[in-house]
């Protein structure tokens, strides 16, 4: 079956200090893979995507790329800021179908 | 008004109370889902209408009935509820069912509050 597995948080970085947050998957098919970000007190808001494998998506400093090779949907940002502070979800979506599977999303707290 | 939208964001109910949610997307989107967050758990998708039909139930208890009236609209009515139902319920929206999987972004709401006393 389908399953998304991300790092468990949470994750403290100072800011400006490099950020990765680990993602792979479990697909029969050939998925979509995302990335959502939830700030507090908010819902879930696309982060980036990618929609086939060495595709790589990037959206305000953040980027991942589909590696089928190793299942993995890595997701990196150079320099956080206090305001990457939330948590982020690693999705995959099949086709057809178009089911959602979330990972249990990781924590992150840049402090200044 | 544009994206998803939830009222109430905080509801607070006894456990023999009736209340519903309610969810609205003006994105011109044909899809709805409700899901619920509790903390430290994956988000579990409870409900997924596909142009107004309703085409997923999660084995979610009676005590939460859904209503799409239309592709705009979506409601969640709670009776009886348990104190095990104070979760983060969110709606969420996409273009529809059966799209190429990267076409189908989930656009969601900010989530209404429910703690059952």
């Amino acid at each position: 079956g389908n399953s998304v597995t991300q790092m468990e948080g949470p994750v403290t970085l100072s800011e400006e200090a490099f950020l990765t947050i680990n993602c792979t998957y479990t697909a029969t098919g050939y998925p979509s893979l995302f990335w959502y970000v939830q700030y507090p007190g908010e819902g879930l808001q696309l982060l980036l995507k990618a929609t086939k494998a060495d595709d790589k998506g990037s959206n305000k400093g953040f980027e991942a790329t589909y590696r089928k090779e190793t299942t993995s949907f890595h997701l990196e940002k150079g320099s956080v800021q206090v305001s990457d502070s939330a948590v982020y979800f690693c999705a995959l979506s099949d086709t057809p179908g178009n089911q959602f599977y979330f990972g249990t999303g990781t924590s992150l707290t840049v402090i200044p | 008004e544009t994206g998803v939208t939830q009222t109430p964001r905080h509801l607070v109910m006894g456990m023999t109370n009736k209340k519903s949610l309610k969810c609205e997307q003006h994105l011109g989107h044909n899809a709805m889902y409700w899901y619920k967050q509790s903390a430290k758990k994956p988000l579990e998708l409870m409900f997924v209408y596909n142009f107004k039909e309703q085409t997923e139930n999660n084995s979610v208890p009676s005590r939460f009935s859904p209503e799409c009236p239309n592709s705009s609209h979506l409601f969640l009515h709670l009776h009886t509820l348990q104190p095990e139902d104070s979760a983060l319920y969110l709606c969420a929206s996409s273009q529809h069912r059966g799209l190429e999987s990267g076409a189908n972004v989930l656009t969601f709401g900010a989530g209404s509050r429910l703690t059952v006393l």
